[in-house]
């Protein structure tokens, strides 16, 4: 059974970075056909995808947060980190760790349960 | 606003049947496959359909989906109290290299 999880703090400042860790058990994040990322919901809103970190190598974002995003992974802990700086409150919202497929409409099928990260001073 | 076009809200009785539609473009749903989203209150999506109309491992008969051009529906019949929540359609959109989804649906059952 693959689990995602994800972890970091819940309350970050205005203007400083928000990070965000996801511990992936059940599956190797570098296993063929599947992209893992992070995908938003600010509080009572729609999905917003953000960034996807593919088996091939490749990495997609979402282009008007781009310039803000790192992502990065570690295989050796199976975990992909979210890095978002220079927050503001329009970035509080529920960060969902999720699978992706690399492959046809590039459906999500696996979600993890979502942190809350709140932008307030 | 969202690029993909979902009706804000839909409603009907328990038993009865529902249809959400999901409106694109060339780029997104003219291009590749749609999936759609379960959301209940107070968790995360699951994932319902992919390739417009595949069903995962223990997701029930009653829900299908369908493409035609650049739109999409998902059907829902026998409707239950627990199907109350928001449903979410998603595709990649190959002219902004993106995961786009629409911006959910609330289904009521009354």
């Amino acid at each position: 059974q693959v689990q995602l999880r994800e972890s970091g703090p819940g309350l970050v400042k205005p203007s400083e970075t928000l990070s965000l860790t996801c511990g992936v058990s059940g599956y190797s994040i570098t296993g063929y056909g599947f992209c893992w990322g992070w995908i938003r919901q600010p509080p009572g809103k729609g999905l917003q995808w953000i960034v996807s970190f593919c088996y091939d190598g490749l990495t997609f974002y979402n282009a008007p947060l781009q310039s803000r995003v790192t992502i990065s992974v570690d295989t050796a802990k199976n975990q992909i980190s979210l890095k978002l700086n220079s927050v503001t409150a329009a970035d509080t919202a529920f960060y969902f760790c999720a699978r992706t497929s690399r492959g046809l409409g590039s459906y999500t099928d696996l979600w993890g349960q979502g942190t809350l990260v709140t932008v307030s001073s | 606003q969202s690029v993909l076009t979902q009706p804000p809200s839909v409603s009907a009785a328990p038993g009865q049947k529902v249809t959400i539609s999901c409106s694109g473009s060339s780029s997104n749903i003219g291009y590749t496959s749609v999936s759609w989203y379960q959301q209940l209150p107070g968790t995360p999506p699951k994932l319902l359909i992919y390739e417009n109309n595949r069903r995962p491992s223990g997701i029930p008969d009653r829900f299908s989906g369908s493409k035609s051009g650049t739109s999409a529906t998902l059907g829902i019949t026998g409707l239950q109290t627990g199907d109350e929540g928001d449903y979410y359609c998603g595709t990649w959109d190959t002219s902004l290299s993106a995961v786009v989804f629409g911006g959910g649906t609330e289904l009521t059952v009354l």
